[in-house]
């Protein structure tokens, strides 16, 4: 049973515009959701959060938005730069109730130039 | 550099062995988690632990087992070694449950 998915294995984006990572969730209990970023041969990195209180969270190039209703949350990168290629994991946990963090297989993000 | 150490970074060994993965934590970080991610698969969690003991549990397998040590250092038993156990291994260290999990560059097992 996937918690967790991503529907979209890779993606393609033009450098400079905008790219959009989706996740989907089915586990209601999840509240605190996570995206990840992974260059090859190294460790997943932790890019950006958001609580289930909010529904919008920025860090720079990076906004993760959260439609609780739809179970949802999607990334956004804009602009999109070269260096942002890589596999975008998203994740969530029941942050209040156990520790399980549950990821989804990932998408993998090509920037082209 | 995350700060969370793995060893070894490779690792080829027969059907039917045992192996041992390990990994130090961040500085100060209580809490150690490992994932195994197998091809096309995303990361599966596999167990936490905290300050020594078991927090979580995951889609571990029986063949398999974990220990955090009390200088926090955690060490993933593998044993009775399957094709199918061919996987990259990473640890993962958090100081607190509000805390993002900092990733080691994991450990790739190969069994032939």
């Amino acid at each position: 049973d996937q918690q967790v998915k991503q529907n979209s294995p890779s993606l393609s984006v033009q450098e400079g515009r905008i790219s959009i990572l989706n996740c989907d969730y089915t586990n209601s209990m999840f509240d605190y959701f996570l995206w990840y970023k992974k260059y090859p041969a190294e460790g997943p990195t932790f890019l950006i959060s958001i609580s289930s209180i909010k529904d919008k969270n920025e860090d720079g190039r990076f906004t993760v938005f959260l439609n609780k209703s739809a179970k949802h949350l999607s990334l956004h990168i804009v602009p999109s730069q070269p260096g942002d290629s890589a596999v975008y994991f998203c994740a969530a946990t029941p942050r209040n109730r156990d520790d399980k963090i549950i990821f989804g297989k990932g998408t993998r993000l090509h920037i082209l130039p | 550099d995350s700060g969370v150490t793995q060893t070894p970074k490779h690792l080829i060994t027969a059907t039917g062995q045992r192996v041992t993965l390990r990994c130090s934590p961040r500085s100060g970080d209580l809490s150690v988690y490992w994932y195994q991610q197998s091809l096309d698969q995303g990361l599966q969690f596999l167990i936490q632990y905290y300050n020594g003991e078991e927090r979580a549990k995951g889609n571990i397998l029986e063949r398999f087992s974990a220990q955090q040590f009390p200088d926090l250092h955690s060490e993933l038993n593998l044993s009775s070694l399957e094709l199918g156990d061919s996987a990259l291994y990473f640890c993962a260290s958090s100081p607190s449950r509000d805390s993002p999990l900092h990733f080691g560059n994991g450990t790739r097992l190969t069994v032939t």
